[in-house]
């Protein structure tokens, strides 16, 4: 079955820039879309169709995608901005799948 | 304003069965795409199953045969039929409807627990 391959941790300090990886086979061809979810709330799209930005969201978060690889890039990160980020995406035959997440530490 | 809640979360024993509920207000269930997806404790999010606006089913193969989604458009709802439960099953059950070409998930509910247990 298809994957879609994050790291399981980023760390930073607060003011620097935290990016996170989503590698997959069949990313050349599908968008990928990005997803935050802070502890016990639901998830909030942050990133869409690779690199757009929902209304409510920050500009210090933008998305980018080459390749096989999709990069969500937090600029300045902040302690409020510690959350678990999920990439998301469809395989080639239009399966759905969710990154297996990331934990995003900023202190 | 979309919101969606959910309902139906509980204990039941391994084998057993259990409906889930997201009450939908602010849109039509009937005309968009609705999701679940699911979250194991401490673990990551994983896709369960969607119904199209045409009414077609799709589900992820961990839960192919025994879970059903469905929608009851006079009540605005959306269900989950879940049978022959296992403990793999336990997780927090989010509904969320797709955007408007049903390719994503973009409004989610706040999730309901299923505790698979003996």
């Amino acid at each position: 079955s298809y994957e879609l391959t994050q790291p399981p941790s980023v760390s930073v300090s607060p003011g620097q820039t935290a990016r996170i990886t989503c590698s997959g086979d069949a990313l050349p061809k599908k968008y990928a879309y990005w997803y935050q979810q802070k502890s016990g709330q639901a998830p909030v799209m942050v990133i869409y169709e690779d690199s757009k930005r929902p209304s409510g969201i920050p500009e210090t978060f933008s998305g980018s995608s080459s390749g096989t690889m999709a990069t969500l890039t937090i600029s300045g990160a902040q302690v409020e901005d510690e959350a678990d980020y999920y990439c998301f995406s469809r395989d080639s035959s239009g399966d759905r799948v969710f990154g297996g997440g990331t934990k995003l530490t900023v202190l | 304003e979309v919101q969606l809640v959910e309902s139906g979360g509980g204990l039941v024993q391994p084998g057993g069965s259990l409906r889930l509920s997201c009450a939908a207000s602010g849109f039509t269930v009937s005309s968009n795409y609705m999701s679940w997806v699911r979250q194991a404790p401490g673990k990551g999010l994983e896709w369960v199953s969607v119904i199209s606006s045409g009414d077609s089913t799709y589900y992820a193969d961990s839960v192919k045969g025994r879970f059903i989604i469905s929608r009851d458009n006079s009540q605005n709802t959306l269900y989950l039929e879940m049978n022959s439960l296992r403990a793999e099953d336990t997780a927090v059950y989010y509904c969320a409807r797709d955007d408007s070409n049903g390719y994503y998930p973009e409004y989610w509910g706040q999730g309901t627990l299923v505790t698979v247990s003996s």
